[in-house]
């Protein structure tokens, strides 16, 4: 239930393609969905996020799809860039607490080739 | 722009020993975690940190582990006695809430544990 089940676990996508990792989870009581990216050796940046009232959001060249009734969300990278190269980690958290501890999927490896 | 920092950024050990973790989390944020990224796995919860107290905390922080945030700005971890199985990334985060009680949590780059 506190799963967030994450794929592909690795992706290799040519210069100006596009990179989609999706993620699925069974837990409703999940309502902030936030990916972020690492790099070799550093620790996780958020790239973006979405509650589940919102469909998709978009920023930049990154965009979020998120299928409330599937309970499943994914992250598009449109003209995907080499230095668009890194690990990326679907997460999921909930209210409840004082704090919102949150819950990773098992990250996708990409690779942009030039 | 501000960023959580943490220290030492690897740190070997032999089994058995202490080891204190050390994160400055941003300044003016009220939330702090720690993560674990075991070698090529996800990034798992440790423990969580609010008001002084410990608001929750995985299966895997059990009496070995203890955090504190002993000034206004330092937060620590502490493994009273490692495994070899606590060698691993450690992460410190840290985050604030917003009026609309959206949380974004900021991590560090990560502490390097290798127990031998």
């Amino acid at each position: 239930q506190q799963q967030v089940k994450q794929s592909p676990q690795s992706l290799i996508v040519q210069k100006g393609g596009i990179s989609i990792i999706n993620c699925a989870y069974e837990n409703t009581a999940f309502d902030y969905f936030p990916w972020y990216q690492q790099f070799p050796g550093k620790g996780p940046a958020l790239l973006i996020a979405i509650r589940p009232d919102v469909s998709e959001k978009k920023e930049g060249r990154f965009t979020i799809s998120f299928n409330k009734s599937a309970k499943q969300f994914s992250l598009h990278i449109m003209d995907s860039q080499p230095g668009d190269s890194a690990t990326y980690f679907c997460a999921a958290s909930m209210k409840g607490g004082a704090t919102n501890k949150l819950i990773f999927g098992t990250g996708t490896l990409l690779a942009v080739q030039p | 722009e501000p960023e959580v920092t943490q220290t030492p950024s690897h740190q070997v050990t032999q089994m058995g020993q202490e080891v204190i973790l050390r994160c400055v989390p941003i300044s003016n944020h009220l939330y702090f975690y720690w993560y674990r990224q075991i070698l090529g796995q996800k990034v798992e919860f440790l423990v969580s940190f609010y008001n002084n107290e410990i608001s929750e905390k995985s299966e895997i922080f059990d009496d070995q582990f203890s955090v504190e945030r002993p000034d206004g700005s330092n937060f620590t971890l502490k493994i009273r006695s490692t495994k070899l199985e606590d060698s691993a990334m450690y992460f410190c985060a840290s985050s604030h809430r917003t009026s609309g009680s959206t949380e974004t949590q900021y991590f560090g780059p990560g502490t390097r544990l290798l127990v031998l």
